[in-house]
């Protein structure tokens, strides 16, 4: 199975802040890896996919870059509502797995 | 818009078959394009996939339960099911189904999620 290691575990940022999390494959997985947010007692949302693609309606704060075993996920400007926990997921193969999460707290 | 609802018993008792059923509406289940998906989340913790099933009947499971593990799609209810048999306190968890795009294999669309309790 491929290992999916986010960094940091959990972060504290102000309002405005640009903050990065990072995602690194125990494997080349060439730009299979999405993004996904989730708040308390909420279903998962996708942000990213395919490492750097906005899926609609997600706002341009976002972004994703990365390939081959290190990815990052950015949020330009830290909005109240960005809360959560954020995972990484790649989908290079089968058994599709996460990365353990990284807390964000504003 | 497409819309994914899980269905089945909150309750399941250790050694027993947890089955459940993920009804998709507002668009058919049986169209290329796109894998169904249920993935489970343990209390407090992470993602876990679970395993997909094309609409052809083609599935891939995660091999970490595929021995106790099978999916099947009806396309003429447009549904899709999951059962895992023997199951144990350790497959307590939200069980969610998902719509998987077969361009990059990301879950855009998810289900609410039902909480399964295993215990006697």
């Amino acid at each position: 199975d491929i290992q999916m290691t986010q960094s940091p575990s959990s972060l504290s940022a102000s309002v405005g802040d640009r903050i990065t999390i990072t995602c690194r494959a125990s494997q080349s997985i060439s730009d299979h890896l999405n993004w996904y947010q989730q708040k308390p007692g909420k279903v998962p949302k996708l942000l990213i996919y395919r490492a750097s693609n906005l899926e609609t309606g997600v706002p341009s704060t976002f972004s994703g870059s990365g390939s081959g075993t290190e990815f990052t996920l950015t949020i330009s400007s830290l909005q109240p509502a960005d809360s959560a926990t954020y995972y990484c997921q790649q989908s290079d193969r089968t058994p599709l797995t996460f990365g353990q999460g990284t807390k964000v707290e504003i | 818009q497409v819309q994914l609802q899980e269905s089945g018993p909150g309750l399941v008792k250790p050694s027993r078959t947890l089955s459940l059923t993920c009804t998709v509406s507002g668009g058919s289940i049986n169209t290329g394009g796109y894998y169904w998906s249920w993935i489970r989340q343990h209390p407090g913790a992470g993602l876990e996939w679970i395993g997909y099933i094309y609409y052809t009947g083609g599935a891939y499971y995660n091999p970490s339960l595929k021995s106790r593990l099978i999916i099947s799609i009806d396309t003429s209810n447009n549904q899709f099911s999951l059962k895992l048999s023997s199951v144990t306190a350790a497959d307590t968890a939200v069980y969610y189904c998902a719509r998987t795009s077969d361009y990059g294999d990301s879950f855009d669309i998810w289900g609410q999620g039902t909480m399964v309790t295993v215990s006697s």
